[in-house]
């Protein structure tokens, strides 16, 4: 089956320590997004790649760092630079046909760091 | 740029009641529209999409959707909700040009009562 997988589901870290999370796909998307989810403030986009070895910032991309060294994932870097990492993280992946916006979840990684 | 507006962040209904969900969208040209559910602790998934043609717009689970352009809305309806339609439900709004981004509304929170 195509799909986006997240792992792991939950992570616990300790402040101070960066953490990757993991997002692959299978679906052979061009496009890759990583976001952030608060409770009460939708989703906020941190990263997004349209090609191999190409990515852009989002909204709120300090204290985090992606690579897209292959176009089935798209690893993200929670440094401990963020202030404030917990939270629930969603990776997508779309096609990068333009104008579309039409994108696939995966199941979503919870950080918690204390 | 777009947006898009949920104006309810809760709505609550009894099981067996219809279901309307507001989005309102600001965008200069013809938009592509999205409906996302997601569950607790879960991803995003997607219901239903409008690119052109009928307004009226069929989707997964009983759920339908109608573009009305001289509204600006894409108001999501059921005609009798079940218990495990209880959700968060995201309105997007995709681009005709450049940018693969949707951007997302802040969500409604469905909540059904037996």
């Amino acid at each position: 089956d195509g799909g986006i997988t997240q792992s792991p589901k939950y992570l616990f870290r300790k402040e101070g320590q960066n953490v990757t999370l993991s997002c692959e796909q299978n679906l052979n998307h061009d496009a890759m997004y990583w976001y952030r989810q608060d409770p009460g403030q939708g989703l906020r986009l941190i990263y997004y790649s349209q090609i191999v070895n190409d990515f852009q910032k989002g909204d709120i991309a300090e204290g985090y760092s992606v690579s897209r060294e292959k176009k089935e994932s798209f690893p993200l870097t929670v440094t401990s630079a963020q202030k404030n990492p917990t939270a629930f993280y969603l990776c997508a992946s779309g096609r990068a046909s333009a104008g579309l916006g039409e994108q696939y979840f995966g199941p979503g990684t919870r950080l918690t760091v204390t | 740029a777009q947006s898009v507006t949920q104006p309810d962040i809760h709505i609550t209904v009894s099981e067996g009641a219809s279901l309307e969900l507001r989005c309102n969208y600001s965008y200069g040209a013809t938009p592509y529209l999205f409906w996302y559910v997601q569950s607790p602790g879960q991803g995003l998934q997607l219901l239903l999409k409008y690119f052109s043609g009928d307004t009226l717009v069929q989707g997964i689970k009983g759920f339908e959707a109608e573009f009305k352009r001289s509204q600006s809305s894409f108001n999501l309806r059921k005609p009798s909700v079940h218990w495990s339609d209880a959700a968060e439900y995201f309105c997007a709004v995709g681009t005709s040009g450049g940018s693969y981004i949707p951007t997302f509304g802040r969500g409604t929170s469905l909540i059904v009562h037996p």
